[in-house]
């Protein structure tokens, strides 16, 4: 059973840095994997999407990268900014259009 | 990607009522899903909706409590039944597109009280 853990579950930055927010799955073969960000009693966005045959991934200040053979995906975000504090969510597909597992989760706050 | 357009975006509700939340989608697609965001916890998935066919359950949920329609490619309803205050959750809808993967609507906040 595929599980997915994200790292750290909480993180507080000052504005203006740049933050790394980790992904691990327990099983390597993926069909894609997706981040997504939550604002509070909110629907999710999606940031970026890595198919399987992908390193990585960027739009604007967010680059994704994507590890399957070490089961890794981490999340970079440039010059965070007050407007970047949301729940950051990682997600696995193992087929197409099949079900998501979703991680944990990374609540970050950017403070002025 | 693909626009989902889900309402209501909150609601209260009495205990014992029932509440139907509804998606509309800008495209066609075939399968459409729903989710439940139970208060401080990741999201869970309820169900498969596939046009002309009934949903498909996941294990925990049953169509009795969490009855669903999908009358054709751009909509789908999901109805919470007899509702208890355990039920307080955010309500989800999901398309998948090959390009862009996963899409969500923009949630359901639902008190029961």
């Amino acid at each position: 059973k595929q599980e997915v853990t994200q790292i750290p579950a909480a993180l507080s930055v000052p504005e203006g840095e740049n933050l790394v927010l980790n992904c691990s799955f327990t099983d390597s073969a993926i069909y894609n994997l997706q981040w997504f960000r939550q604002d509070p009693g909110k629907g999710l966005t999606s940031l970026l999407l890595i198919q399987s045959s992908q390193r990585e991934q960027t739009s604007g200040r967010l680059n994704a990268s994507l590890d399957k053979s070490s089961g890794r995906s981490t999340l970079y975000i440039a010059a965070s900014q007050p407007g970047d504090s949301a729940t950051y969510l990682c997600a696995v597909m193992a087929g197409t259009a099949s079900k998501l597992t979703f991680g944990t989760g990374t609540r970050l706050q950017v403070t002025l | 990607s693909a626009v989902i357009s889900q309402k209501p975006s909150r609601d209260i509700c009495q205990r014992g009522t029932s509440l139907t939340i509804q998606c509309q989608v800008d495209s066609q697609v075939t399968m459409m899903f729903w989710y439940r965001q139970q208060p401080g916890q990741s999201l869970t998935l309820i169900a498969t909706a596939n046009q002309g066919s009934e949903a498909t359950y996941e294990s925990g949920f049953v169509i009795d409590k969490f009855p669903i329609s999908r009358p054709n490619l751009t909509f789908s309803t999901l109805t919470v039944s007899n509702m208890s205050p355990e039920d307080s959750s955010i309500y989800l809808c999901s398309v998948f597109t090959a390009n862009y993967g996963y899409t969500f609507g923009s949630g359901t906040r639902l008190t029961v009280v």
